[in-house]
């Protein structure tokens, strides 16, 4: 089945630094990708969802790309702050089940001030 | 809008007790998922519902889990006879179920075995 393989486990940046996390998957059949975040304590909170073959994607200080000729999945904080600090997963599917994820095993973000 | 709600938020009992877990969707989604969460394991798929009919139990442990979804308000969770390597945070989500909408998680239910 699917794995995927999420780094670095943990990572810890200055406030106004960027943050870069890395997932790679294994299944060329994986169409659907999700990050997600966790704050201690809370659910997860869905950032950002992407499908494209290679896409970017911007969201409010961060931007997602995907390249699946590599299989691999990204997740850039362009200027990350102190609220940024949570867990984030990337989350994998494939074919028409897109809630039938497989989840990396996280990174827990710390953002210094 | 309310989002997924599930109960309790925290369940202790004691080894070999019964727990049930209760979920409610967002009103109007057809999908409903739960997951596990624990230190060691991260997130796992347990079992998928569509329409309240069983679909996917894959991530299920053979014994002692049952997930049912009697009506389309509401999904439980039961863990009979629960060991203490049961204990997780058990995560609800749902979706409209359309093949692009990312599942969206309740806060979950930690479950500690004593």
């Amino acid at each position: 089945g699917e794995q995927v393989e999420q780094r670095p486990p943990h990572l810890s940046v200055r406030e106004g630094d960027s943050a870069v996390i890395t997932c790679t998957y294994t299944d060329p059949n994986s169409y659907y990708f999700f990050w997600y975040k966790q704050e201690p304590g809370a659910s997860l909170q869905l950032l950002m969802k992407v499908f494209s073959s290679t896409e970017i994607n911007e969201g409010q200080g961060f931007t997602v790309l995907l390249n699946k000729k590599d299989k691999r999945l990204s997740l850039n904080l362009t200027a990350a702050h102190p609220g940024d600090s949570a867990a984030y997963f990337c989350a994998v599917s494939a074919g028409t089940n897109t809630g039938k994820l497989t989840f990396g095993d996280g990174t827990v973000l710390t953002v210094k001030p | 809008n309310a989002g997924v709600i599930q109960t309790p938020r925290h369940k202790v009992t004691g080894k070999g007790q019964e727990a049930t877990l209760w979920c409610e969707p967002i009103s109007g989604h057809s999908a409903v998922f739960w997951y596990r969460q624990t230190i060691v394991q991260g997130l796992e798929f347990l079992t998928y519902f569509r329409n309240q009919a069983p679909i996917d139990d894959s991530g299920m442990p053979k014994e002692r889990f049952s997930a049912q979804m009697p009506n389309q308000s509401h999904s439980t969770l039961k863990i009979q006879s629960t060991q203490p390597q049961d204990s997780a945070v058990y995560l609800c989500a749902s979706s409209s179920g359309r093949i692009n909408q990312a599942p969206l998680f309740g806060e979950g239910t930690r479950l500690s075995v004593l």
